[in-house]
């Protein structure tokens, strides 16, 4: 079964500039997550889909973050402009449970540099 | 709302020592319970869960934890470490829905 896939895994680039990122979740998981982890920290839910919908974007800074999920698989997150606090590790996860205790399963990450 | 607290961000053991990695959570109703693994440049891999029944849950590579409700913790444990063990360790609480809020982490190193 292959995994969650996120491109790229890797990015630099300068402040106020705009990046998106890709997930391909597993198939046929219903959830998809995307988080944040910064340097030294655990990761921090941004949003969560369940098919193409919003579940929860409550910590979701909704002013330079915006994230889909057109038609219920792939999903990409964007953000625009970018600022220096947004280098981090954004983490894609997909789970086949809607209830809590669903084991989710995590893609690789793409590390983000804001210079 | 949810938390999770992980004592100490850098545990150190020696091969063959045991380790013990400590996770307490805050949570206003029955928590599902997770440890995830981190090795470098990776995601996040489940060790275990709790979600119910036996407090005494067994993992992948040996590890295993114990809910403790009394206690409001969640630690991880395993007999003898190994190399391959030195990773970042994270315990995550599940009480909203399926959405995790995860501790700071631990990161173990193991030495010769």
């Amino acid at each position: 079964e292959a995994g969650v896939a996120q491109s790229p895994r890797y990015k630099i680039i300068e402040k106020r500039q705009s990046v998106a990122f890709w997930c391909n979740p597993i198939s046929g998981h219903a959830t998809l997550y995307w988080y944040q982890q910064i340097l030294g920290q655990g990761p921090k839910l941004l949003i969560q889909f369940q098919n193409n919908g919003v579940v929860d974007d409550s910590q979701l800074p909704k002013d330079r973050f915006s994230a889909e999920r057109l038609k219920g698989v792939d999903s990409t997150l964007k953000i625009q402009p970018a600022k220096l606090e947004d280098s981090a590790v954004y983490l894609c996860a997909s789970s086949l449970y809607k209830g809590p205790g669903g084991e989710a399963f995590f893609g690789q990450g793409t590390r983000l540099t804001v210079v | 709302a949810q938390s999770v607290t992980q004592l100490g961000s850098h545990v150190s053991v020696s091969e063959g020592a045991l380790v013990l990695l400590r996770c307490n959570y805050s949570s206003s109703v029955p928590p599902y319970l997770f440890w995830y693994v981190q090795y470098p440049n990776q995601g996040l891999q489940l060790l275990l869960k709790y979600t119910t029944g036996a407090t005494l849950v067994k993992g992948i590579n040996g590890f295993e934890a114990e809910f403790k409700k009394s206690e409001t913790s969640f630690h991880l444990t395993k007999p003898s470490a190994h190399m391959s063990d030195a990773a970042e360790y994270f315990c995550a609480v599940d009480n909203a829905g399926n959405m995790l809020t995860f501790g700071g982490g631990t990161r173990l190193m193991v030495k010769p």
